[in-house]
């Protein structure tokens, strides 16, 4: 079946530092791949999406490049801001049978200081 | 407008009890979903329908029972509630042709 596997957390960084978060998948055909994020006590948004290989996704500095001969959705921003602490999770929807449903990652606790 | 909007968003209640929570979309799109979130954060499917047809059920107790009375509205009706089934549920909904997923704000379900 599909699968999402991400970097453990928690991750905890200075303000202005630079943020990788490792997402990679397995999955049949040629899954569309996406990054939520989810602000505490709040519900998930979109951060970025990716729907074949070599795309880019880049939405507030954030950006992840869909790498199919590696299979992985790196999340990256070169300097991370207090305001960016939150839960990430990297995602993925398959064709087919699957109906569209969301896979997703254990999620990634990211906690910014000042 | 709130896009996908879930209520309560709070709900506490006593093992044994029986719940319901409701999703309301107005963005016209065609599939909905539920998701559990558990308190390791850990988001899993549990039920899809698309225009009123029930299309994913992943194997979930039959306590949980989905009810779609239209394309617009996805409703979670669990029965006997129990200690485990405590978590924070997600009602979601996606369009076709390349749209993506909209999701509500969630109800955190605590059971005592």
């Amino acid at each position: 079946g599909n699968s999402v596997t991400q970097m453990e957390g928690p991750v905890t960084l200075s303000e202005e530092a630079f943020l990788t978060i490792n997402c990679t998948y397995t999955a049949t055909g040629y899954p569309s791949l996406f990054w939520y994020v989810q602000y505490p006590g709040e519900g998930l948004q979109l951060l970025l999406k990716a729907t074949k290989a070599d795309d880019k996704g880049s939405n507030k500095g954030f950006e992840a490049t869909y790498r199919k001969e590696t299979t992985s959705f790196h999340l990256e921003k070169g300097s991370v801001q207090v305001s960016d602490s939150a839960v990430y999770f990297c995602a993925l929807s398959a064709g087919g049978t699957s109906y569209g449903k969301l896979t997703f990652g254990q999620g990634t606790i990211l906690t910014v200081h000042p | 407008d709130t896009a996908v909007s879930q209520t309560p968003k709070y709900l506490v209640t006593q093992m044994g009890n029986d719940k319901s929570i409701k999703c309301e979309q107005n963005l016209g799109h065609d599939t909905m979903y539920w998701y559990k979130q558990d308190s390791k954060k850990f988001l899993k499917i549990m039920f899809s329908y698309n225009n009123k047809e029930l299309i994913i059920n992943e194997t979930v107790p039959n306590r949980f029972s989905p009810k779609s009375p239209d394309k617009a509205h996805l409703n979670l009706h669990i029965n006997s509630l129990e200690l485990g089934d405590s978590a924070v549920y997600f009602c979601a909904s996606r369009g076709t042709g390349g749209s993506g997923y909209t999701f509500g704000s969630g109800t955190r379900l605590t059971v005592v």
